[in-house]
């Protein structure tokens, strides 16, 4: 099977631009979640999606937003980029059964300069 | 709120020598707990698992043992191998049922040849 895709892999944005980001679940996984890593605060949940809903959100302002297709497929996207927005985005997928693992993708590096 | 402690970094050890990094935890309920590492410029891979209380994880020669009357989950390995230099992760899944991770600050290993 192939993994957990993540497109793109490094991006460079300007203060006050919009990103969206990509993310492509293990095949038959329902269930979507993004994290964001950054050296100071590691890695902290941002919000998990199943079935197209958002089941969980993470403590983040609301110009980080996110949504998940019925292929299961997902976007995360951030409005009015500022500096402090620069990380590594993970997506991790999930079967959605309890207690199952997650599999994380190789992130996206987002730079906001 | 639920959490994870990781004890700081970075580690250095020679090749063979005998590994520990402590990990405990703060939750209500009983989380699934995991343990993930992550290596140059990759994303977080699954290392190993356990779900319930004296649960043992084990996978390439490390092992975890879910502690529930020390909220712990040390991860141990008899004798690192240089290839094992990599930031290592704890994280427990909250019991709520959702994919909601909260991860340890990671632990960064280094294997002197």
């Amino acid at each position: 099977k192939a993994g957990v895709t993540q497109t793109p892999r490094y991006l460079i944005k300007t203060r006050g631009q919009q990103v969206t980001l990509s993310c492509s679940p293990i095949s038959g996984h329902r269930s979507v979640s993004w994290y964001q890593q950054t050296p100071g605060q590691g890695l902290q949940f941002l919000f998990e999606y199943f079935s197209e809903t958002q089941r969980n959100k993470g403590n983040f302002p609301g110009r980080f937003s996110g949504r998940q297709f019925s292929n299961s497929r997902s976007e995360m996207n951030v409005s009015t980029l500022e500096l402090g927005d620069s990380a590594l985005y993970l997506c991790a997928s999930s079967s959605g059964q309890l207690k199952y693992e997650q599999y994380f993708g190789p992130g996206t590096r987002l730079t906001v300069t | 709120g639920d959490s994870v402690t990781q004890m700081e970094g970075p580690v250095t050890l020679s090749e063979e020598a005998f590994l520990t990094i402590n990990c405990t935890y703060t939750a209500t309920g009983y989380p699934s707990l995991f343990w993930y590492v992550q290596y140059p410029g990759e994303g977080l891979q699954l290392l190993l698992k356990a779900t319930k209380a004296d649960d043992k994880g084990s996978n390439k020669g490390f092992e975890a043992t879910y502690r529930k009357e020390t909220t712990s989950f040390h991860l141990e390995k008899g004798s690192v191998q240089v290839s094992d230099s990599a930031v290592y992760f704890c994280a427990l899944s909250e019991a709520s049922g959702t994919y909601k991770y909260i991860f340890g600050t990671g632990t960064r290993l280094k294997v002197l040849a």
